[in-house]
């Protein structure tokens, strides 16, 4: 298996764009995660996805933030309109279902917002 | 809410040195523990992990066993080399329910100097 694929590696753009991130679980993986990763606030849950269904978007920042997964093998991350805080790398993270799974994750992608 | 805390970094070793990187947690219920390691410009990996207490998880030379009566994931290694120089995350997981996401420490940045 390839691992789970996110795109872009690196994304800039100007504030007021939209911004979509895309991401590929592990193929058999049930639970799809959406992490943001800044020098002042670590490693932030924004949203889990368990087959296909948000679970707890408790963590996205606010209404410029939406996430869907229409099916088991895709989910993006879209920032509308795009600020210059919302810079930071954003991991997607996959595991599956069986008792006491460790979760895989991609590479990142760099969102920078100017 | 559970919760994880990890020793503050950065730390500074030289090669050989011994390595500990202390983490505490705080869940209700038998969560599984996990460290996962960061190099540069990469996505996250996992490095070890321990399902149940008493359980010691070991990979590449790191050790780290779950102490349930000091809710402790302690991470050592007896002698560092220069390509261990990286950011290492302690990590929980709740399983059943609605729990199923990850919950990070902080992250402490090691370095290792020749």
């Amino acid at each position: 298996d390839a691992g789970v694929i996110q795109s872009p590696r690196h994304e800039v753009t100007e504030m007021g764009q939209e911004v979509t991130l895309r991401c590929k679980p592990i193929s058999g993986h049930d639970y799809l995660f959406w992490y943001r990763q800044t020098m002042m606030r670590g490693l932030e849950l924004l949203i889990y996805f368990n087959n296909n269904v948000p679970i707890d978007d408790s963590g996205m920042p606010e209404d410029r933030f939406s996430a869907k997964m229409p099916n088991a093998s895709f989910s993006t991350l879209k920032i509308q309109p795009s600020e210059p805080r919302d810079s930071a790398v954003y991991f997607c993270a996959s595991r599956g279902t069986g008792t006491r799974t460790e979760a895989f994750f991609g590479q990142g992608t760099r969102l920078t917002v100017v | 809410g559970d919760s994880v805390t990890q020793m503050e970094g950065p730390v500074t070793l030289s090669e050989e040195a011994f390595l500990t990187i202390n983490c505490t947690y705080t869940a209700t219920g038998y969560p599984s523990l996990f460290w996962y390691v960061q190099y540069p410009g990469e996505g996250l990996q996992l490095l070890l992990k321990a399902t149940k207490a008493d359980d010691k998880g070991s990979n590449k030379g790191f050790e780290a066993t779950y102490r349930k009566e000091t809710t402790s994931f302690h991470l050592e290694k007896g002698s560092v080399q220069v390509s261990d120089s990286a950011v290492y995350f302690c990590a929980l997981m709740n399983y059943g329910g609605s729990q199923g996401n990850l919950i990070f420490g902080k992250g402490t940045k090691l370095s290792v100097k020749p």
